[in-house]
């Protein structure tokens, strides 16, 4: 079965922090991804990964960035947190031509 | 501008009865969709899919259904049980298996005893 594992169940930060939302898969799956789900707007795509180091903007990228050194693993990056990126994060990951596997989720919020 | 819609926010069903969720698309390149489940603290999960060359697909009680001309699906529960009770998003892609998904806002469906 697939794991896919987000590091923090619930976040609290404050504006203008840095923060770093971390994600492993156990699969060795080539795809990887970041939502955000906030209510009424359903899931938006922050940034996606084809492969090690290789990183593509979703539809919502302003204010995030992303690092992808190892297969595994998919790092989500607020270089300066503001209170509009209070929201849940969801990572997924899968191979080519498969759906996509979703973590339980980052309740993220900014005060 | 919201490609992907599901117009109803909510939906409550007797169990034993069918639920059936709607979703509209605006974009006519879209021709592989998905309907995802979601329980609280919980990920999505995935549930069916369906290409745009076929217009009904089935797996157990759920059947997805796909009008091309009228860029409409829906997701078909028969019978409804109570574990259903969870939010359904439907979501589409540019091409079968593509990885770049757009997700509608998701149906909060009520499965009542």
């Amino acid at each position: 079965d697939v794991k896919v594992t987000q590091s923090s169940r619930y976040l609290v930060k404050r504006t203008g922090e840095k923060v770093f939302l971390e994600c492993v898969q156990d699969m060795d799956h080539e795809n990887m991804f970041w939502y955000r789900q906030d209510p009424g707007l359903g899931l938006r795509l922050i940034y996606f990964s084809y492969d090690v180091k290789m990183k593509e903007k979703g539809d919502i990228p302003e204010g995030y960035s992303v690092s992808r050194e190892k297969k595994e693993r998919f790092s989500l990056i607020l270089e300066s947190a503001s209170t509009n990126q209070t929201s849940m994060y969801l990572c997924a990951s899968s191979v080519s031509n498969q759906p996509q596997h979703f973590g339980d989720g980052t309740r993220l919020s900014i005060l | 501008d919201q490609q992907v819609k599901q117009n109803s926010p909510s939906l409550s069903v007797q169990e034993g009865r069918i639920s059936i969720l709607n979703c509209d698309y605006t974009n006519s390149m879209f021709d592989y969709f998905l309907w995802y489940k979601k329980y609280p603290a919980e990920g999505p999960t995935f549930l069916i899919s369906i290409s745009s060359i076929k217009d009904k697909n089935e797996d157990g009680r759920f059947t997805v259904f796909l009008n091309k001309s009228a860029k409409h699906l829906s997701l078909h529960i028969v019978p409804s049980q109570p574990g259903d009770s969870a939010v359904y998003f439907c979501a589409a892609s540019g091409m079968q298996g593509a990885q770049k998904l757009v997700f509608g806002q998701g149906t909060r469906l009520t499965i009542n005893p």
